[in-house]
């Protein structure tokens, strides 16, 4: 079956490290993919998307992503983390303009 | 511009009542679509409307459930007889539906059923 998969329920980093927020995928064809954060009591917000071409993804607040076709993997990064980076974060896909399937999602906490 | 907006932002409920919960999309997009966000089940995709097509019901979770959109616009999600299980945030997305677009989402309605 198709699916994206976060294998990290949470995700501790200190303020002003990296960070990573992984993200797999097992999907057929080419796939889209994009990462969505969630601030408490807030809707989804879009942060980037993958569709072609350059394999590093630039989207807001200074994340990128690294679409990797020989590990299925796209991973969502920052160089620097912010305190007000603690979210809920959730890798997806889709087949064009069609319903996103979402990872599970992954909780950031950014320490201090 | 005006993003998704969703009203309620909460309901509360008894079981056995109907709801319906509302959607207005970005001005202009095409797509729209809803979504349940629970504690259990994670982010699952309800309904979706592309332009004039036959909407895509195939993640509705049982006949208690419909949605429909009025002049490719603003959208309506009716919940029949209400269960406890239905007690989720149900999130409304629209997106311009021409090439490989990002959905926008709105804030959601919490939906609590007693």
């Amino acid at each position: 079956a198709q699916s994206v998969a976060q294998p990290e329920d949470q995700v501790n980093v200190a303020e002003g490290n990296p960070l990573t927020v992984k993200c797999t995928y097992s999907v057929s064809g080419n796939p889209y993919l994009f990462w969505y954060v969630q601030y408490p009591n807030r809707g989804l917000q879009f942060l980037l998307k993958y569709i072609t071409g350059d394999n590093l993804v630039k989207g807001s607040y200074g994340f990128e992503a690294e679409f990797n076709k020989s590990q299925t993997s796209f991973h969502l990064k920052k160089p620097s983390a912010l305190v007000s980076d603690s979210a809920l974060y959730f890798c997806a896909y889709n087949s064009g303009n069609t319903p996103l399937v979402f990872g599970k999602g992954t909780r950031l906490s950014v320490i201090a | 511009g005006a993003g998704v907006s969703q009203s309620p932002s909460n309901k509360v409920t008894e079981k056995g009542k109907d709801v319906e919960l509302r959607c207005d999309p970005i001005s202009g997009h095409t797509a729209l679509y809803w979504y349940r966000q629970s504690l259990g089940q994670g982010l699952e995709f309800l309904i979706y409307f592309q332009g004039n097509s036959a909407p895509d019901k195939s993640g509705l979770p049982s006949d208690r459930f419909s949605a429909e959109r009025t002049g490719g616009s603003v959208s309506t999600l009716t919940i029949q007889r209400t269960q406890q299980e239905d007690s989720a945030v149900y999130l409304c997305a629209s997106s311009s539906g021409t090439g490989i677009n990002e959905q926008y989402f709105g804030p959601g309605t919490r939906l609590t059923v007693t």
